[in-house]
């Protein structure tokens, strides 16, 4: 039963680019979230998605960032005209209900660098 | 909203020596904690949780921890640690009325040395 699975491991883009995270959620799971940590930071929340719904976006900035979770295929995380502060990684978590209690497992994380 | 304070940043023991991990958190509703292992390079791996019942709750690797409601902790031990512990540890907590979201505290480097 395989893992939380995200691509790529890590991703270098020069400031302007685009870049695109992928992540797979554990089989069963239809509840992604994203979380953004920064050098010598814990994790803080992005955006927590449905498949075709996105339910709380309050931790994502409010331009450049987008976040979707289609019916079929992996979850997202779009970051457009990236800037050096955006360098960070950026883990993707399932679970297979909304409910609080539930455990969030975690992938391996996406290192973006920013140059 | 709620909050999370690891109060260490960095925690270097002895290999066999006992460890505590602190973590406080504020919150207005019920709650439910977490602490979380991230080494080098890697994901977050659970090692233990408390929804309810005992305060005390065990997880892997030997680890425990207490939850104190009158004093907001949740402080991680071990009794006897293994060069292998060394990684970073996160509390977390996630509120009964927001869903699975996750609230993470800064986060406790332990070294263990030989």
């Amino acid at each position: 039963n395989a893992g939380v699975m995200q691509n790529p491991r890590h991703l270098v883009r020069r400031r302007g680019q685009e870049a695109r995270l992928r992540c797979s959620p554990m089989k069963g799971h239809s509840h992604v979230y994203w979380y953004r940590q920064l050098p010598e930071e814990g994790l803080k929340f992005m955006v927590y998605l449905q498949k075709e719904n996105i339910i709380d976006e309050s931790g994502m900035p409010k331009e450049r960032f987008s976040a979707e979770f289609p019916k079929e295929g992996p979850s997202i995380l779009r970051i457009q005209q990236v800037v050096r502060g955006d360098s960070a990684a950026y883990f993707c978590a399932s679970s297979p209900t909304l409910l609080g209690y539930n455990e969030q497992f975690f992938g391996p994380g996406t290192r973006l660098t920013v140059l | 909203a709620q909050s999370v304070t690891q109060l260490d940043s960095q925690v270097p023991v002895f290999e066999e020596a006992p460890v505590e991990l602190r973590c406080n958190y504020s919150s207005s509703v019920s709650v439910y904690l977490f602490w979380y292992v991230q080494y080098p390079n890697q994901g977050l791996q659970l090692l233990l949780k408390y929804l309810s019942g005992s305060t005390l709750v065990k997880g892997i690797n030997g680890f425990e921890a207490e939850f104190n409601k009158s004093q907001t902790s949740f402080h991680l031990r071990k009794p006897s640690v293994h060069i292998s512990d060394t990684a970073e540890y996160f509390c977390a907590v996630s509120e009964e009325t927001s869903g699975s979201r996750l609230t993470f505290g800064e986060g406790t480097q332990l070294t263990v040395n030989p």
